[in-house]
């Protein structure tokens, strides 16, 4: 079956830095992956989809890359923010009726 | 605002009982979503809805039941045979290749 990693440590970071963040797969590519954003005892928010034949894809201060050969995606968010801390997500779509999610890592960003 | 609402927010159940979280949404997405989430093990596929008047178990479905029988409403429900209901329960909704938007969860607890 299908798994996914993300780095279970919390990444910690100054103020106005890149966080990045990596999501690894096992097995074969989806078609999709998918970035979300969770607060402490909320639901997680929808940020970014990248297809499988796109490379990187950009939001604002967030880029997402994919790269089908190493079976990785990364997330970057530059000139990082104390708001920006919270739990981020990646999942991975079969084009199936439902996403595989991962267990997200933690990121801390310090004053 | 267009969105998906939980019901309640903390539901404390006793043993032996049967209680129905609720799931409503008025985006007009067919497809809906019930997920468990505890600490350090990422979100859990309980159920999951295509379109109304059908439904299909996910991962972990044993001890829960749903019904679809309005496009704008997924309850669950844990029944007694859930031996380990304590949980933050999380309702999704989505449209075809796009991001899933989540509610702001039901934290149940066994007392």
């Amino acid at each position: 079956s299908q798994k996914i990693e993300q780095n279970s440590e919390a990444l910690n970071i100054q103020e106005g830095k890149t966080a990045t963040l990596t999501c690894n797969y096992t097995n074969y590519s989806p078609a999709y992956l998918q970035w979300y954003r969770q607060d402490p005892g909320r639901g997680p928010v929808f940020l970014l989809l990248i297809r499988e034949n796109e490379k990187e894809k950009r939001k604002e201060r967030l880029k997402v890359t994919f790269d089908t050969t190493l079976k990785q995606s990364l997330f970057h968010i530059t000139a990082s923010q104390p708001a920006d801390s919270a739990t981020y997500l990646c999942a991975l779509d079969y084009n199936t009726d439902k996403l595989i999610f991962g267990t997200g890592t933690r990121l801390q960003v310090f004053p | 605002d267009g969105g998906i609402t939980q019901s309640p927010k903390y539901l404390f159940r006793k043993e032996g009982q049967n209680v129905t979280l609720s799931c409503e949404q008025n985006l007009n997405h067919d497809a809906m979503y019930w997920y468990r989430q505890d600490p350090g093990q990422g979100l859990r596929l309980i159920y999951y809805s295509q379109i109304v008047n059908d439904f299909q178990k996910g991962d972990i479905a044993e001890g829960y039941s749903v019904s679809r029988e309005k496009k704008e409403s997924f309850p669950l429900t844990v029944t007694s045979a859930q031996k380990n209901p304590t949980a933050f329960y999380l309702c999704a909704s989505s449209t075809r290749n796009y991001g899933y938007t989540f509610g702001s969860g039901t934290r149940l607890t066994v007392v």
